[in-house]
């Protein structure tokens, strides 16, 4: 399988960064998604890395390393309501393939 | 611009009976796929349809089907419900023409007792 795998749960403090790490299986892989999660609802989408390199988007950032398997979200400036799930996912198969998704990381953000 | 829309809410069940899911998914996506998350869990690929045909399965019983309609909405359905079913069921929608990323329904939360 396409064994997706993240840290279970982080801590971090309001104001501070935390990078959530996440490494896959590179064979058939085409692209990494980061999603983020509130307690009982959907996943929304954070981003997507299909080449090496670092793409920022406001506070968050997300880096992909295709020869290493692995990619990381970069959170600054943590708020409150930064608190979720965090979900890495591989796309294999594909560009239109299905995600594999790893088992999620909790972000604690205290005060 | 409506985002991906699923029903119901929420479902109890016992074992052994049938339901059925719905999804339509966001304006100008023409793909569906379905995924199962259990609590404390990422989600589980279950299929995905596009032209109206399963086009992709992940390990799922053949309890397990789908369809989708010509406007492109889908239906989950799940026969012989067990207790193991009971999970968080969501549905993700795409379009060939743009980019791959998925966008996530709200999901339906899906209750067997």
């Amino acid at each position: 399988g396409q064994n997706i795998d993240q840290p279970t749960e982080m801590t971090a403090t309001e104001g501070a960064i935390v990078q959530i790490n996440c490494t896959y299986q590179t064979s058939g892989f085409n692209g990494l998604f980061w999603y983020q999660q509130h307690a009982g609802e959907a996943p929304t989408f954070l981003s997507y890395n299909v080449l090496d390199g670092l793409e920022e988007k406001g506070r968050f950032s997300s880096f992909l390393s295709r020869s290493k398997g692995y990619s990381y979200l970069l959170l600054k400036e943590l708020q409150m309501k930064d608190s979720a799930s965090y979900l890495c996912a591989g796309i294999y198969g594909g560009s239109q393939g299905n995600l594999i998704f790893g088992k999620g990381t909790k972000l604690s953000v205290k005060p | 611009d409506a985002g991906v829309t699923q029903s119901p809410t929420h479902l109890i069940k016992t074992r052994g009976q049938q339901v059925t899911l719905r999804c339509s998914p966001k304006s100008g996506h023409d793909t569906v796929s379905w995924y199962q998350q259990a609590l404390g869990q990422g989600p589980q690929f279950i299929f995905q349809y596009y032209e109206e045909e399963e086009r992709q399965r992940g390990n799922f019983p053949d309890r397990f089907s789908g369809h989708q309609f010509p406007n492109y909405s889908s239906e989950l359905n799940v026969n012989a419900l067990l207790l193991g079913d009971s999970a968080l069921y969501l549905c993700a929608s795409s379009g060939l023409a743009g980019p791959d990323t998925q966008y996530f329904g709200p999901g339906t939360r899906l209750t067997v007792l």
